[in-house]
């Protein structure tokens, strides 16, 4: 089944300590992103990947990582959450152009 | 700037009858597409429907079509016969070309809810 896989699902953490949100895909897409959903803000792209060791900002990149090191992965970090990064984060993968993307189900992140 | 203005943030439809929701974009850019997603309460993000900017036919899916207007920068999602399970939050996302790569704009959604 082709699909895009999050873990964990759901995570409350700290400020300060240091997370990685995994995403993974089988679907041997070459772009893959990350979002967050805020109420009221729709979904806001933090950082995308166009294919392995490329990588590039979205519009609210600041306090995130990413990186891909292999095709089908592409891990979020928060090296020093804050509780303003408190959302629901959604990675994304499609193939390259103007297509659609498709989503994993959801991280919901609470940083206290 | 690139934006996307989904002036409704709640709806309400009757079972069966159909419901437009509106999207305008703005970009300069001359090569975009304009995506429909469905959010149920369940969370999961659903594409519903794709509009190329150089598509001079409007997209439809079933039940559902993409009412472009190119020089008007709209593209509302009109949902025929509504169904319960059509309750749900929709975003209209624009996709770009930008000097990186490709980027995604959201706007902020309508929560949709169709009575019985």
């Amino acid at each position: 089944e082709a699909q895009v896989t999050q873990n964990p699902r759901y995570l409350i953490t700290v400020t300060g300590k240091k997370l990685t949100v995994t995403c993974s895909q089988n679907m041997n897409h070459e772009y893959m992103s990350w979002y967050r959903q805020d109420p009221g803000l729709g979904l806001r792209q933090i950082y995308y990947s166009m294919n392995v060791e490329v990588t590039d900002k979205g519009d609210v990149p600041e306090g995130y990582k990413v990186s891909r090191k292999e095709k089908r992965n592409f891990p979020l970090i928060l090296e020093s959450p804050s509780p303003n990064q408190t959302s629901l984060y959604f990675c994304a993968s499609s193939r390259q152009g103007l297509y659609e993307q498709y989503f994993g189900p959801g991280t919901r992140l609470t940083v206290t | 700037a690139q934006k996307i203005t989904q002036t409704q943030p709640g709806m309400f439809v009757q079972e069966k009858e159909a419901v437009t929701l509106d999207c305008t974009y703005d970009t300069s850019d001359q090569s975009y597409g304009l995506f429909w997603y469905k959010q149920p309460s369940s969370g999961e993000m659903i594409f519903l429907i794709y509009q190329g900017s150089y598509d001079e036919q409007n997209a439809t899916e079933g039940r559902y079509s993409l009412n472009f207007q190119k020089a008007r920068k709209s593209a509302n999602l009109v949902i025929s016969a509504s169904q319960l399970g059509d309750s749900a939050m929709y975003f209209c996302a624009m996709r770009r070309i930008d000097t990186g790569g490709f980027k995604t704009i959201f706007g902020a959604g309508t929560r949709l809810f169709v009575k019985a």
